[in-house]
């Protein structure tokens, strides 16, 4: 079945280490791609999105993904974590196979960074 | 309103009966959309209205499930004779135009089936 794959389900760091949450997708064509958080006790939102260009997108607070086609794949990283990174973050993608408006996500990577 | 709305916060319900979710969307916003969140996974897509017409409801899992948003501002979910499996999160999303650049989600409405 088509679907978005996210590999690490939870993920523990110490402040300063370098962060990297893996993402592929299983849609082929062209795809909207997006990267989600959720912090504690906050509503989900928006991190970063690539639509086209330049495949290296850099988004808020220091995250940056990049889409590399071939693989399938928009990995989030970031290259010094800091505890208030703690959250939860998901992968998102716009399959346009599916229609340009339905967002597929994956089950979500919960991040812990210890002081 | 400043955010997008949803109530109630919680809800608890018992097996069979109805109960009808409330989404507020940010004003102004053209679409809306519902997704359902089970514990330990992502979001998952439930169906979507562009003004008040339903563009897809391919995500609904059955035909107890069903959302209106007659006026194209506020949507009702509706799950009708609820069974312990509805139990989950379920989230309103809204976003200003047709074309999904940046969803703004609510809360959540955590709702338990007894």
């Amino acid at each position: 079945a088509q679907s978005v794959s996210q590999h690490n389900h939870h993920v523990i760091l110490s402040e300063a280490a370098s962060l990297e949450l893996g993402c592929n997708y299983s849609y082929g064509g062209t795809v909207n791609l997006f990267w989600y958080v959720q912090y504690p006790g906050q509503h989900l939102q928006l991190l970063l999105k690539y639509f086209s260009g330049d495949p290296l997108v850099k988004g808020i607070k220091g995250f940056e993904a990049e889409f590399i086609k071939s693989k399938f794949s928009f990995n989030l990283r970031k290259p010094s974590v800091q505890w208030s990174d703690t959250a939860e973050y998901f992968c998102a993608v716009i399959p346009f196979s599916g229609g340009y408006n339905k967002l597929i996500f994956g089950a979500g990577t919960r991040l812990a960074v210890h002081p | 309103g400043a955010g997008v709305s949803q109530s109630p916060r919680y809800k608890v319900t018992k097996r069979g009966q109805d109960v009808a979710l409330r989404c507020d969307p940010i004003s102004g916003h053209v679409s809306l959309y519902w997704y359902r969140q089970a514990l330990g996974q992502g979001p998952e897509f439930l169906t979507y209205f562009n003004y008040e017409a339903q563009q897809d409801k391919s995500g609904l899992p059955n035909d107890r499930f069903s959302a209106e948003r007659p006026e194209g501002s506020i949507s009702t979910l509706t799950i009708q004779r609820t069974e312990q499996r509805d139990s989950a999160m379920y989230r309103c999303a809204s976003s200003p135009g047709q074309v999904v650049e940046k969803l703004f989600f609510g809360s959540g409405t955590q709702l338990s089936v007894l």
